[in-house]
């Protein structure tokens, strides 16, 4: 069974630095595109960016390009994402999907359970 | 930046036509997709390449396309429909993935 496991809920301050995570399983990761997807409170979708794991080449929304950090460690079959400084707004749940990439498709077909991420003085 | 833009709500009987629109520039040229998400779960994918659907999805959804809109239709609304709908494609470029505005579907 294909499955992205997320890391657990996160409660921060502002200023502070975080790293979550979403580990593969179940199919080839390194062959697989991984996009992070953000969800704030009451909100819609937005598309982050993606990583290709088999050599972390990195693509992001012009609206999140340097406010995050994407990342993958293919030995462990995990793809990170990272803020060196947190603000309030990125108070919201993080999901990760597997991406099908190809030829003018684009498409998430596998999502893990989300991340939220609380940062609050 | 590229948008896609989908009506805020659609309210609809069970055993009725729900047809949900999403409009964008580049979607004569890039393919949609659909996603599901029910309050506190993560997104389900219910639509791809326009009108494929995914193992496991109920016939009762279909999707087409035509010019700048695409639509996604649920034929035969049953209760258990009820969630908010996203479509999401890529700019003209395809560099990029967008998320439509959502719709959030009601089953009266």
């Amino acid at each position: 069974e294909v499955q992205l496991v997320q890391s657990g809920a996160e409660v921060k301050k502002p200023g502070e630095s975080l790293k979550i995570s979403c580990k593969g399983s179940g199919y080839s990761f390194t062959t697989h595109w991984i996009a992070w997807v953000r969800q704030m409170p009451g909100k819609g979708l937005e598309w982050m960016g993606i990583i290709y794991p088999g050599d972390s080449d990195t693509r992001y929304s012009p609206s999140f390009q340097g406010q995050v950090t994407i990342s993958a460690d293919k030995s462990i079959s995990t793809t990170f994402l990272q803020w060196s400084s947190l603000k309030a707004s990125d108070t919201a749940m993080y999901y990760c999907a597997r991406s099908l990439e190809g030829n003018f498709y684009y498409y998430m077909d596998v999502w893990g359970k989300g991340t939220t991420v609380t940062v609050s003085s | 930046s590229y948008e896609l833009t989908q009506p805020p709500s659609v309210s609809v009987s069970p055993g009725q036509t729900a047809r949900i629109t999403c409009s964008g520039d580049a979607l004569p040229r890039q393919y949609a997709y659909w996603y599901q998400q029910k309050p506190g779960q993560a997104p389900v994918l219910v639509i791809y390449k326009d009108n494929e659907r995914p193992s496991g999805i109920p016939e009762r959804f279909s999707g087409s396309s035509s010019g700048t809109t695409v639509t996604l239709t649920i034929s035969g609304v049953q209760a258990e429909d009820e969630a908010d709908y996203y479509c999401q494609s890529a700019d003209s470029s395809g560099a990029y993935r967008v998320f439509g505005t959502g719709t959030k579907v009601t089953v009266l």
